[in-house]
């Protein structure tokens, strides 16, 4: 079946050390997504990728970078995870910007910053 | 980012009831609203959407009203079941790539 995967589903790192979680997309869509969703809130949108074309959102911290190698995976990168961190981590793709279509969502990575 | 919120964090409700869960949108260029489900542990789940120029789209047992006048968006689950126990979000697009997602309400199916 299509769809959305993430790896790992849980991570556990110490403040400081850098981590990379991983999205990879069997739906040949064009944009891939990055959220950050803290416990009880909403999905918050760190940036997305429109194909090679990087989009950052103006509140993301630089201590997230993203890479998208190929079309079917991209990368969250956390150069220096703070404790505020602590989080879920969503991964999501769309087919196309320029048309009315939903987001497919992976599982989440679960990020813990001790 | 825009303001999407939810008028009610928690929802309780008797099986077999109705349920409606409401949100209000601050962006009246947003063009498109999905509503989705997220159980524990879990990535939010498409329920429906709803584009601007409709005023109302129905599913299987869902419905979703919109109303830009007001910006405000419903969604009306019928005959809720132990099954719908979960947060919804709404989200609301701007005519290009990104979601942004409302404040969540939880809601609660008593056997």
């Amino acid at each position: 079946d299509a769809m959305v995967i993430q790896n790992p589903r849980y991570q556990v790192t110490q403040f400081g050390k850098p981590v990379t979680l991983s999205c990879s997309q069997t739906l040949n869509h064009n944009v891939m997504y990055w959220y950050q969703q803290k416990s009880s809130q909403a999905p918050k949108l760190l940036f997305h990728y429109y194909d090679k074309d990087f989009n950052n959102e103006a509140d993301t911290p630089d201590n997230f970078q993203s890479r998208r190698p190929n079309t079917s995976f991209c990368f969250l990168d956390i150069r220096s995870p703070g404790l505020g961190d602590t989080a879920m981590y969503l991964c999501a793709t769309s087919r196309d910007p320029d048309s009315y279509n939903e987001q497919f969502f992976g599982p989440g990575t679960r990020l813990t910053v001790l | 980012g825009e303001s999407v919120g939810l008028h009610l964090p928690t929802l309780s409700v008797q099986e077999g009831d109705n349920s409606i869960i409401n949100c209000a949108y601050s962006n009246s260029a947003s063009d498109y609203f999905i509503w989705y489900k997220q159980e524990s542990g879990k990535g939010p789940q498409f329920i429906i959407d709803i584009r601007s120029n409709m005023d109302k789209r129905q599913g299987q047992r869902v419905t979703v009203l919109l109303n830009k006048t007001v910006k405000h968006l419903s969604l009306q689950i019928a005959a809720t079941q132990p099954g719908d126990s979960a947060v919804y979000f709404c989200a609301e697009n701007k005519a290009g790539n990104q979601f942004y997602f409302g404040t969540g309400t939880s809601l609660t199916v008593i056997p």
